[in-house]
C-alpha cells in the first residue's frame, strides 16, 4: 500500500494567518491526491481533488499544489470556521489510503 | 441535493455479525461507485471497501478481507456492508461515501453522517 504522511500533526494558528500543510506519498501518485476537512462530530468534506482543483463551492482561500510525492494544502487568511482536521488521500492505486491528519487549532 | 443516510450500527459482541445500510438520494445511484470508510473515534480515516455502479466489487482493505461483504441494490438506491466475525478493532464510525465516477474510482465527493459500530462483550 502507498503510505501517506502529513506534517505537522498539529498546527496552532490565529485568525488571519496563512498556513500550509504538507502531505508526502511513499511513491509517486502523479496528481491523484485529494484534501478533506473534518470538523468535530461531522463527516469529512472534500475540498480539493487532482492535487489543485477546488471542489465547487469551496472557498478560494483554500489552495493545493504538488505532484509526484509531495503536496501542500494552503489556507490563506484563516477564518474561525476553518479550524478543523485536514486529511490528504491518494486515489492513485487500489486500496486508497489517507494521511494521519493535521489538526488545525486556534 | 446528495443525501446519504447510514443505519444499522450498534453494540455487538466479538465474533457476531452486523449489516450496515445506506440510503442514497439526490443523484443517479447506479452511475456511481460507492464506498465504506471507517474511523475509530478520535483517530484517522481507513478505506474499507468499494463497489462499482454495476455492482461489481472494487475491493476490500486487507483488514476486513474475507469477513466483510459489500453490496448494493440499485433499484432501492441502497448500499450495504455485511460484517461477519467482528473484532474489537472493527469498532469505528462507518461512513457511506459516494465516489465521483462509476468504475474503479476512489475520489470521495459526498459522505454520510456515519453510524457507530461498537464491538465489545
Amino acid at each position: 500500500d502507498i503510505r501517506m504522511t502529513q506534517s505537522p500533526s498539529t498546527l496552532s494558528a490565529s485568525v488571519g494567518d496563512r498556513v500550509t500543510i504538507t502531505c508526502r506519498a511513499s511513491q509517486s501518485i502523479n496528481s491523484w491526491l485529494a484534501w478533506y476537512q473534518q470538523k468535530p462530530g461531522k463527516a469529512p468534506k472534500l475540498l480539493i481533488h487532482r492535487a489543485s482543483t477546488l471542489k465547487s463551492g469551496v472557498s478560494s482561500r483554500f489552495s493545493g499544489s504538488g505532484s509526484g510525492t509531495e503536496f501542500t494544502l494552503t489556507i490563506s487568511s484563516l477564518q474561525p470556521d476553518d479550524f478543523a482536521t485536514f486529511y490528504c488521500q491518494q486515489y492513485y492505486s487500489y486500496s486508497s489510503t489517507f494521511g494521519q491528519g493535521t489538526k488545525l487549532e486556534i | 441535493e446528495v443525501q446519504l443516510v447510514e443505519s444499522g450500527g450498534g453494540l455487538v459482541q466479538p465474533g457476531r455479525s452486523l449489516r450496515l445500510s445506506c440510503a442514497a438520494s439526490g443523484f443517479t445511484f447506479d452511475d456511481y461507485a460507492m464506498h465504506w470508510v471507517r474511523q475509530v473515534p478520535g483517530k484517522g480515516l481507513e478505506w474499507v471497501s468499494g463497489i462499482r455502479g454495476n455492482s461489481a466489487a472494487i475491493g476490500y482493505a486487507d483488514s476486513v478481507k474475507g469477513r466483510f461483504t459489500i453490496s448494493r441494490d440499485n433499484a432501492e438506491n441502497s448500499l450495504y456492508l455485511q460484517m461477519n466475525s467482528l473484532r474489537a478493532e472493527d469498532t469505528a464510525f462507518y461512513y457511506c461515501v459516494k465516489s465521483d465516477c462509476g468504475g474503479d474510482c476512489y475520489l470521495l465527493d459526498y459522505w454520510g453522517q456515519g453510524t457507530l459500530v461498537t464491538v465489545s462483550s
